[in-house]
């Protein structure tokens, strides 16, 4: 099963400010990876999938990076309601094996 | 509009047995797998397992292979989940998620959750 390590587990990042969130998979995952954004009380969202490509109605502010085995998540300016936690998740194989990492929360500074 | 709704909160004892729902509307409910994802308190995502409710063809993560049961009627759009006996480490939040297309597997609507308590 494939590893998925995300970090910092807490970012603290004021507002306006940029944040840059790592997952790292265990072995190569080629750009088979997303990232969801998860508020309290809510369903996760899908914010990027295919490593870099934003999900439909997501904001020009949130960008994906990487392959292989090193990603990024990269908010460019956080908005008040960008404050929450992140997951990557990747897959493999078809029909897919599916794994999440154990999440970033970005909090106010 | 893609809809995933999924059945209200449980409360129920350890050694129970439980079904939980998820209906999908909105979109091609056989052309689409499904997948069911674990939060347990505080804690983070897990992926359960999948199923295609065109064939009912079904994969598990390995951590629950042979815990729950997936299960789908395509007649009624419903995806399900279901324990033969649950234990107090099942009390978690559960998500039906739809996958976004064959070939990947990113979920892009999510159920709102089913919150489920094993309790003594």
């Amino acid at each position: 099963e494939i590893v998925m390590t995300q970090s910092p587990a807490t970012l603290s990042v004021s507002p306006g400010e940029r944040a840059t969130l790592s997952c790292r998979a265990s072995q190569s995952v080629s750009s088979n990876l997303a990232w969801y954004q998860q508020k309290p009380g809510q369903a996760p969202r899908l914010l990027i999938y295919g490593a870099s490509t934003r999900a439909t109605g997501i904001p020009a502010r949130f960008s994906g990076s990487g392959s292989g085995t090193e990603f990024t998540l990269t908010i460019s300016s956080l908005q008040s309601e960008d404050f929450a936690v992140y997951y990557c998740q990747q897959f493999n194989n078809w029909p897919p094996a599916v794994t999440f990492g154990g999440g970033t929360k970005v909090e106010i500074k | 509009e893609v809809q995933l709704a999924q059945s209200g909160a449980e409360v129920k004892k350890p050694g129970e047995s439980l079904k939980i729902s998820c209906k999908g509307s909105g979109y091609s409910f056989t052309s689409y797998w499904i997948g069911w994802v674990r939060q347990m308190p505080g804690k983070g995502l897990e992926w359960m397992g999948i199923i295609y409710p065109g064939d009912s063809d079904t994969r598990y993560s390995p951590s629950f292979q042979g815990q729950v049961t997936i299960s789908a009627d395509k007649s009624i759009t419903t995806a399900y989940l279901q324990w033969s006996s649950l234990k107090a480490s099942d009390t978690a939040m559960y998500y039906c998620a739809k996958i976004t297309a064959a070939g990947s597997a990113w979920f892009d609507y999510w159920g709102q959750g089913t919150l489920v308590t094993v309790s003594s």
